[in-house]
């Protein structure tokens, strides 16, 4: 079993529309989560961080349940320019070391 | 300030053939890290450092070395390149501790081998 599972899309969605996203993770001790986008042939970037609260960017909300260890971002009112792979980052610590586990990423393609 | 940069872009090998990756990093950050990203794969760790002169083995170190002389620099060797060496190569670095500090990445370098 992969350490953080996503569903690989696409998501294929107008201009507008709401779109959400799912992330599972199995290590238990995973501290910190993370989205991060990634553009066709770019490197990622951070897009936020995932706080056990919930938390809110602009058109974007991510939320955390360790319970079921379950991430989920939501974007409304969705853009062109939100076009993009996004990928669940989780960190754990490995023998002392704080580790990123990356997803492999859903793809979002937002129509005109 | 230019954040994390790589050197080449864009490499294509022959198998057995050797060559070094570059990265750089302007932002006097403790922490350096080299990635490689394949389809369905997700990024996959190969080595990191957590400062200069140190290095330690990712998720997947095999057939790759690598070294950290310069706190500003971090070398990724590959000595005998194999057609399972073609990947997307990302170098990333961040601030070390305490907490967490955002993890800067490089934009990558495409290395074919054939």
């Amino acid at each position: 079993r992969k350490e953080v599972e996503q569903d690989p899309g696409p998501f294929n969605v107008p201009e507008g529309a709401t779109v959400a996203f799912n992330c599972t993770y199995s290590n238990s001790a995973s501290q910190s989560f993370f989205w991060y986008r990634q553009d066709c042939r770019k490197e990622p970037k951070l897009l936020m961080s995932v706080y056990s609260s919930g938390n809110e960017d602009g058109r974007f909300t991510a939320q955390l349940n360790r319970a079921s260890q379950y991430i989920s971002l939501l974007i409304r009112d969705s853009k062109l320019s939100d076009s993009a792979t996004y990928l669940c980052v989780v960190m754990a610590r490995n023998t002392g070391f704080q580790k990123l586990v990356f997803g492999t990423g859903t793809r979002l393609l937002v129509s005109p | 300030n230019a954040g994390v940069t790589q050197t080449p872009k864009f490499r294509v090998l022959k198998t057995g053939q050797s060559m070094t990756l570059l990265c750089a990093q302007d932002m006097n950050h403790e922490y350096m890290y080299w990635y490689r990203q394949d389809p369905g794969m997700g990024l996959r760790l190969i080595h990191y450092s957590v400062g200069e002169g140190t290095t330690a083995k990712g998720e997947v170190p095999d057939g790759y070395n690598v070294s950290r002389l310069k706190k500003q620099n971090f070398l990724l060797g590959l000595e005998s390149a194999a057609p399972s060496q073609t990947s997307v190569y990302f170098c990333a670095s961040r601030d070390g501790p305490p907490g967490y500090n955002e993890q800067f990445f490089g934009p990558g370098t495409r290395l074919t081998v054939l």
